[in-house]
């Protein structure tokens, strides 16, 4: 069935280093794959997405890439910051038609120290 | 916009009784998801809507998990009877047709004891 694998499932790192998470999907049609952001306590909220037809996305100091051959997606977070720390979920999704339905990956738990 | 709004933020139950969530999705939003979050098992679909039509139910883990959307502003996840480890934080999400933003309600912490 679908599938999607996250890596590492921990990640600590220095305030101003970069921090890579890594994703892996099962379905080669799934076309859309959003990354989603957890503060403790608080409800996931997307932070950046992208389609099956772009390689790379970045939003400031977010940037998603995307190997559709490869069928892995990585989110890198550049000169992190101490309101970086949170839990990060990848996602993948075969959107086509009434069919709209989010695979999560099993997390991140990214801590950033000052 | 209010956002997704869910209802009640704490329930806290003993194992037996019924429980019923309550999620009213963002206004033009075709599409409503109810999740389930355990550390154990993370986030996990358990069922999803399109205009107030059930599409996939394939996550409902057993018969005591019932969802409704009777229309287009309110839905409900229903469990009876619920049982300790059914114990776990139930996200509502809703979005537009196509490759968009799910928006999460702020959740419902559920303990059954």
């Amino acid at each position: 069935g679908e599938n999607v694998e996250q890596h590492p499932s921990t990640l600590s790192v220095q305030e101003g280093d970069s921090a890579v998470i890594k994703c892996t999907y099962s379905d080669s049609a799934s076309n859309y794959f959003p990354w989603y952001k957890q503060e403790l306590g608080k409800r996931p909220q997307l932070i950046i997405d992208i389609r099956s037809n772009v390689g790379e996305k970045k939003d400031q100091r977010i940037a998603v890439t995307l190997n559709k051959t490869a069928k892995h997606f990585s989110l890198h977070i550049t000169e992190t910051q101490p309101e970086d720390s949170a839990v990060y979920f990848c996602a993948a999704s075969r959107v086509s038609g009434g069919y709209n339905k989010l695979i999560f990956g099993a997390g991140t738990r990214l801590a950033v120290h000052p | 916009d209010a956002g997704v709004i869910q209802s009640p933020r704490h329930e806290v139950t003993e194992m037996g009784q019924e429980v019923t969530l309550r999620c009213k999705p963002i206004s033009g939003h075709d599409y409503l998801f109810w999740y389930r979050q355990t550390m154990m098992r993370g986030l996990e679909l358990l069922i999803y809507f399109n205009n107030n039509v059930p599409i996939d139910d394939s996550g409902m883990p057993e018969d005591r998990f019932s969802a409704k959307m009777p229309n287009a502003s309110f839905s409900t996840l229903k469990i009876q009877p619920s049982e300790p480890r059914d114990s776990a934080v139930y996200f509502c999400a809703s979005s537009r047709p196509g490759l968009s933003e799910q928006y999460f309600g702020p959740g419902t912490r559920l303990t059954v004891t």
